[in-house]
Protein backbone atom coordinates (compact mmCIF):
# COMPACT_ATOMS: atom_id res chain seq x y z
CA UNK A 1 0.00 0.00 0.00
CA UNK A 2 1.30 3.44 -0.80
CA UNK A 3 2.57 5.54 2.14
CA UNK A 4 1.00 8.69 1.03
CA UNK A 5 -2.30 8.73 -0.94
CA UNK A 6 -4.48 11.27 -2.23
CA UNK A 7 -7.92 10.99 -3.55
CA UNK A 8 -9.57 12.32 -6.12
CA UNK A 9 -6.56 11.26 -8.47
CA UNK A 10 -8.45 13.41 -11.31
CA UNK A 11 -11.21 15.82 -11.11
CA UNK A 12 -12.90 18.34 -13.96
CA UNK A 13 -15.11 20.87 -12.17
CA UNK A 14 -16.35 24.22 -12.90
CA UNK A 15 -16.04 28.09 -12.18
CA UNK A 16 -17.30 28.79 -8.52
CA UNK A 17 -17.58 25.44 -7.53
CA UNK A 18 -16.49 24.31 -3.96
CA UNK A 19 -13.46 21.92 -4.10
CA UNK A 20 -12.23 19.56 -1.95
CA UNK A 21 -8.59 17.58 -2.17
CA UNK A 22 -7.65 15.08 0.24
CA UNK A 23 -4.46 13.62 1.63
CA UNK A 24 -3.91 10.86 4.12
CA UNK A 25 -0.30 9.07 5.17
CA UNK A 26 0.35 6.12 6.90
CA UNK A 27 4.29 7.21 7.07
CA UNK A 28 3.45 9.15 11.09
CA UNK A 29 5.02 12.44 9.57
CA UNK A 30 4.24 15.22 11.74
CA UNK A 31 4.81 17.63 8.69
CA UNK A 32 2.63 17.62 5.44
CA UNK A 33 2.54 20.27 3.21
CA UNK A 34 0.33 20.68 -0.37
CA UNK A 35 2.23 22.44 -4.08
CA UNK A 36 0.99 22.74 -7.22
CA UNK A 37 2.66 21.99 -10.72
CA UNK A 38 2.75 24.13 -13.73
CA UNK A 39 4.07 23.27 -16.95
CA UNK A 40 7.80 24.99 -16.46
CA UNK A 41 7.07 26.66 -13.00
CA UNK A 42 8.54 23.11 -10.57
CA UNK A 43 6.62 22.94 -7.48
CA UNK A 44 5.54 25.91 -5.54
CA UNK A 45 4.21 25.63 -2.00
CA UNK A 46 0.77 26.45 -0.92
CA UNK A 47 0.37 25.30 2.58
CA UNK A 48 1.96 23.51 4.72
CA UNK A 49 1.47 22.11 8.52
CA UNK A 50 4.03 20.62 11.17
CA UNK A 51 1.22 19.52 14.07
CA UNK A 52 -2.52 19.70 13.80
CA UNK A 53 -2.57 23.25 15.71
CA UNK A 54 -0.40 24.27 13.28
CA UNK A 55 -1.05 25.44 9.80
CA UNK A 56 1.16 28.05 7.48
CA UNK A 57 0.79 29.47 4.36
CA UNK A 58 3.33 28.93 1.40
CA UNK A 59 4.10 31.38 -1.51
CA UNK A 60 1.06 31.20 -3.46
CA UNK A 61 -2.17 30.52 -0.66
CA UNK A 62 -4.56 33.08 -1.90
CA UNK A 63 -7.69 31.01 -2.98
CA UNK A 64 -6.85 28.05 -0.97
CA UNK A 65 -7.45 26.90 2.36
CA UNK A 66 -6.56 24.06 4.61
CA UNK A 67 -7.41 21.76 7.06
CA UNK A 68 -5.41 19.20 9.00
CA UNK A 69 -8.10 17.14 10.81
CA UNK A 70 -5.73 14.81 12.22
CA UNK A 71 -1.96 13.56 11.97
CA UNK A 72 -2.44 11.49 9.28
CA UNK A 73 -4.76 13.80 7.12
CA UNK A 74 -4.37 17.17 5.26
CA UNK A 75 -7.08 18.32 2.97
CA UNK A 76 -6.93 21.41 0.32
CA UNK A 77 -10.03 23.06 -0.33
CA UNK A 78 -10.83 25.50 -3.42
CA UNK A 79 -13.64 28.03 -1.66
CA UNK A 80 -14.47 29.28 -5.64
CA UNK A 81 -12.76 27.82 -8.34
CA UNK A 82 -11.07 29.40 -11.10
CA UNK A 83 -9.39 28.72 -14.56
CA UNK A 84 -5.84 29.45 -13.63
CA UNK A 85 -5.94 27.39 -10.99
CA UNK A 86 -5.76 24.15 -12.79
CA UNK A 87 -2.83 22.39 -12.32
CA UNK A 88 -1.52 19.04 -10.79
CA UNK A 89 -1.22 19.10 -7.06
CA UNK A 90 0.96 17.40 -4.28
CA UNK A 91 1.46 15.99 -1.22
CA UNK A 92 3.96 15.44 0.55
CA UNK A 93 5.35 14.66 4.57
CA UNK A 94 8.38 14.70 6.20
CA UNK A 95 9.65 13.42 9.28
CA UNK A 96 10.47 16.10 12.37
CA UNK A 97 13.42 13.90 13.68
CA UNK A 98 16.54 15.66 13.93
CA UNK A 99 18.57 14.01 10.89
CA UNK A 100 15.77 13.57 8.47
CA UNK A 101 16.96 16.96 6.28
CA UNK A 102 13.42 17.67 5.22
CA UNK A 103 13.70 14.81 3.37
CA UNK A 104 9.76 14.52 1.74
CA UNK A 105 7.78 11.90 1.05
CA UNK A 106 4.99 12.85 -2.29
CA UNK A 107 1.74 11.50 -3.34
CA UNK A 108 0.66 10.44 -6.57
CA UNK A 109 -0.70 13.87 -7.29
CA UNK A 110 -4.58 15.20 -8.07
CA UNK A 111 -4.83 16.33 -11.65
CA UNK A 112 -7.68 19.10 -11.06
CA UNK A 113 -9.35 20.94 -14.27
CA UNK A 114 -11.34 24.05 -13.82
CA UNK A 115 -13.76 24.72 -16.67
CA UNK B 1 16.92 34.14 -0.44
CA UNK B 2 17.09 30.95 -1.13
CA UNK B 3 17.01 29.36 -4.44
CA UNK B 4 17.52 26.85 -6.80
CA UNK B 5 18.67 26.99 -10.87
CA UNK B 6 18.32 24.45 -13.37
CA UNK B 7 19.31 24.02 -16.72
CA UNK B 8 16.28 24.01 -19.09
CA UNK B 9 15.17 20.73 -21.06
CA UNK B 10 14.20 19.22 -22.64
CA UNK B 11 17.29 16.98 -22.79
CA UNK B 12 17.29 14.68 -25.35
CA UNK B 13 20.09 11.85 -25.48
CA UNK B 14 20.25 8.44 -27.37
CA UNK B 15 20.32 5.29 -25.30
CA UNK B 16 23.59 4.39 -23.09
CA UNK B 17 24.91 8.20 -23.68
CA UNK B 18 26.43 10.30 -20.49
CA UNK B 19 24.22 12.47 -19.03
CA UNK B 20 24.27 16.04 -16.96
CA UNK B 21 21.70 17.72 -15.88
CA UNK B 22 23.17 21.05 -14.16
CA UNK B 23 21.95 22.35 -10.78
CA UNK B 24 23.21 25.74 -8.87
CA UNK B 25 22.02 27.15 -5.84
CA UNK B 26 21.56 30.14 -3.35
CA UNK B 27 21.30 29.57 0.57
CA UNK B 28 22.13 30.97 4.05
CA UNK B 29 23.04 28.41 5.80
CA UNK B 30 24.52 25.12 5.26
CA UNK B 31 21.63 23.13 2.78
CA UNK B 32 21.01 19.63 2.24
CA UNK B 33 20.63 18.77 -1.41
CA UNK B 34 17.99 16.49 -3.48
CA UNK B 35 17.44 15.13 -6.53
CA UNK B 36 13.90 14.31 -7.25
CA UNK B 37 12.28 12.28 -9.94
CA UNK B 38 9.02 12.44 -11.41
CA UNK B 39 8.16 9.24 -13.86
CA UNK B 40 5.14 9.98 -16.10
CA UNK B 41 2.02 10.22 -14.25
CA UNK B 42 3.75 10.00 -11.41
CA UNK B 43 3.97 11.89 -8.16
CA UNK B 44 8.13 13.04 -7.21
CA UNK B 45 10.37 10.11 -5.64
CA UNK B 46 13.75 10.70 -4.13
CA UNK B 47 16.80 9.78 -6.57
CA UNK B 48 19.36 10.89 -3.99
CA UNK B 49 20.48 13.30 -1.50
CA UNK B 50 23.83 15.04 0.15
CA UNK B 51 23.58 16.69 3.26
CA UNK B 52 27.11 18.17 3.53
CA UNK B 53 29.93 19.45 1.55
CA UNK B 54 31.76 17.27 -0.65
CA UNK B 55 29.29 14.30 0.06
CA UNK B 56 28.60 12.38 -3.30
CA UNK B 57 24.45 11.06 -3.64
CA UNK B 58 24.08 7.72 -5.34
CA UNK B 59 21.10 5.76 -6.42
CA UNK B 60 20.08 4.05 -9.63
CA UNK B 61 23.51 4.85 -11.43
CA UNK B 62 22.93 8.17 -10.69
CA UNK B 63 25.35 10.39 -8.69
CA UNK B 64 25.74 14.28 -7.55
CA UNK B 65 28.25 15.97 -5.33
CA UNK B 66 27.64 18.33 -3.36
CA UNK B 67 30.42 21.54 -3.95
CA UNK B 68 30.25 24.00 -1.75
CA UNK B 69 32.40 25.96 -3.52
CA UNK B 70 30.55 26.13 -6.68
CA UNK B 71 27.12 26.08 -5.16
CA UNK B 72 26.33 23.49 -7.30
CA UNK B 73 24.55 19.58 -7.38
CA UNK B 74 25.05 18.50 -10.86
CA UNK B 75 23.41 15.06 -11.46
CA UNK B 76 25.13 12.76 -13.42
CA UNK B 77 24.57 9.50 -15.10
CA UNK B 78 26.81 7.16 -17.53
CA UNK B 79 24.86 5.18 -19.25
CA UNK B 80 21.33 6.11 -19.92
CA UNK B 81 18.17 3.98 -20.55
CA UNK B 82 14.73 4.66 -22.19
CA UNK B 83 13.35 4.01 -18.48
CA UNK B 84 15.29 7.28 -16.87
CA UNK B 85 13.10 9.11 -19.05
CA UNK B 86 11.33 11.34 -16.56
CA UNK B 87 11.33 14.98 -15.02
CA UNK B 88 14.00 15.80 -12.47
CA UNK B 89 14.27 18.26 -10.03
CA UNK B 90 16.59 19.30 -8.05
CA UNK B 91 16.07 21.08 -4.65
CA UNK B 92 17.54 22.10 -1.54
CA UNK B 93 16.52 23.04 2.60
CA UNK B 94 17.92 24.38 5.32
CA UNK B 95 18.05 24.45 8.73
CA UNK B 96 16.01 27.05 9.81
CA UNK B 97 13.39 27.40 6.98
CA UNK B 98 11.97 23.36 6.94
CA UNK B 99 10.73 23.72 3.85
CA UNK B 100 11.79 22.34 0.55
CA UNK B 101 13.37 24.82 -2.64
CA UNK B 102 12.60 23.41 -6.10
CA UNK B 103 14.01 24.29 -9.55
CA UNK B 104 12.02 24.25 -12.12
CA UNK B 105 12.67 20.65 -13.35
CA UNK B 106 14.64 19.15 -16.48
CA UNK B 107 12.89 16.75 -18.73
CA UNK B 108 14.87 13.88 -19.97
CA UNK B 109 13.97 12.00 -22.98
CA UNK B 110 15.91 9.07 -23.81
CA UNK B 111 15.32 6.90 -27.40
CA UNK B 112 16.74 3.70 -28.16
Amino acid sequence: DADVTQTPRNRITKTGKRIMLECSQTKGHDRMYWYRQDPGLGLRLIYYSFDVKDINKGEISDGYSVSRQAQAKFSLSLESAIPNQTALYFCATSDLQPGAHNEQFFGPGTRLTVL
Amino acid sequence: GNSVTQMEGPVTLSEEAFLTINCTYTATGYPSLFWYVQYPGEGLQLLLKATKADDKGSNKGFEATYRKETTSFHLEKGSVQVSDSAVYFCALSTYNTDKLIFGTGTRLQVFP
